[in-house]
C-alpha cells in the first residue's frame, strides 16, 4: 500500500534563516506531487506541484522554492524565511494522470519567530 | 487557473439537524470534484467525491452533488453529530496533458452543538 511521510512535524525557525521541508512516497511510481501552505485559520493554498522530476509548477510567487530530485521525493525550500511564511505546510500525492484522490501527508507546523 | 469559491466560511447546526456547504468553481474542464474533512491540528482526509458525469452521490449520512452548467456542487450533512465538526474542503481538479492542479476552496468551520 502507498504512504506518505513528511517531516519534521513541528519547526521554530528564526527570520532570515533557511528551510528545508522533505516528503516522501512510498508504494507508488511517478506520482504528482503537491505543497500546499495552510495559514491559522485559512484554507488550504496551492504552492507548488510537480507532475515528473525535476518538473515544478509554481502557483504563487514568493520566497519559496520546491524541488524534486528523485521521483517520489518532493522538497520545500527556502534560503531565508520570512514572518509570514508561518503556517501549516502540507505535502500530497495523487496517482499520476487520474482524477483521483489526494492523500496528505501529517503537515509541518512551522513557526518563524 | 481555476478558482473555487466556498459558502459558508462558518456554520453552526444544532445535533441532529442538517448542514450544506456550497462551492463554485470557474473552470468548465474540471471534472472531479473532492470534499475534504480536516480536524484540528490533522491532515484533510477525503469523505465523499463526484465526477461530472454523476449528478449526485450519496454515502450514509454524506452526500453530494453536482450542476455542471451552474458549475456549483454541494456538500450535504444529514442527522449531525458532534464528531462532524471540523473543517470542510471542497476542491476542484483541472484535467489536461500533465496539469492535474487541484485547487481548494477556503473551508467551512462545521460546529456541531450538542
Amino acid at each position: 500500500s502507498q504512504t506518505i511521510h513528511q517531516w519534521p512535524a513541528t519547526l521554530v525557525q528564526p527570520v532570515g534563516s533557511p528551510l528545508s521541508l522533505e516528503c516522501t512516497v512510498e508504494g507508488t511510481s511517478n506520482p504528482n506531487l503537491y505543497w500546499y501552505r495552510q495559514a491559522a485559520g485559512r484554507g488550504l493554498q496551492l504552492l507548488f506541484y510537480s507532475v515528473g522530476i525535476g518538473q515544478i509548477s509554481s502557483e504563487v510567487p514568493q520566497n519559496l522554492s520546491a524541488s524534486r530530485p528523485q521521483d517520489r521525493q518532493f522538497i520545500l525550500s527556502s534560503k531565508k524565511l520570512l514572518l509570514s511564511d508561518s503556517g501549516f505546510y502540507l505535502c500530497a500525492w495523487r496517482e499520476t494522470g487520474m482524477n483521483t484522490e489526494a492523500f496528505f501527508g501529517q503537515g509541518t507546523r512551522l513557526t518563524v519567530v | 487557473g481555476e478558482n473555487v469559491e466556498q459558502h459558508p466560511s462558518t456554520l453552526s447546526v444544532q445535533e441532529g439537524d442538517s448542514a450544506v456547504i456550497k462551492c463554485t468553481y470557474s473552470d468548465s474542464a474540471s471534472n472531479y470534484f473532492p470534499w475534504y474533512k480536516q480536524e484540528l491540528g490533522k491532515r484533510p482526509q477525503l469523505i465523499i467525491d463526484i465526477r461530472s458525469n454523476v449528478g449526485e452521490k450519496k454515502d450514509q449520512r454524506i452526500a453530494v452533488t453536482l450542476n455542471k452548467t451552474a458549475k456549483h456542487f454541494s456538500l450535504h450533512i444529514t442527522e449531525t453529530q458532534p464528531e462532524d465538526s471540523a473543517v470542510y474542503f471542497c476542491a476542484a481538479s483541472l484535467t489536461g496533458a500533465g496539469s492535474y492542479q487541484l485547487t481548494f476552496g477556503k473551508g467551512t468551520k462545521l460546529s456541531v452543538i450538542p
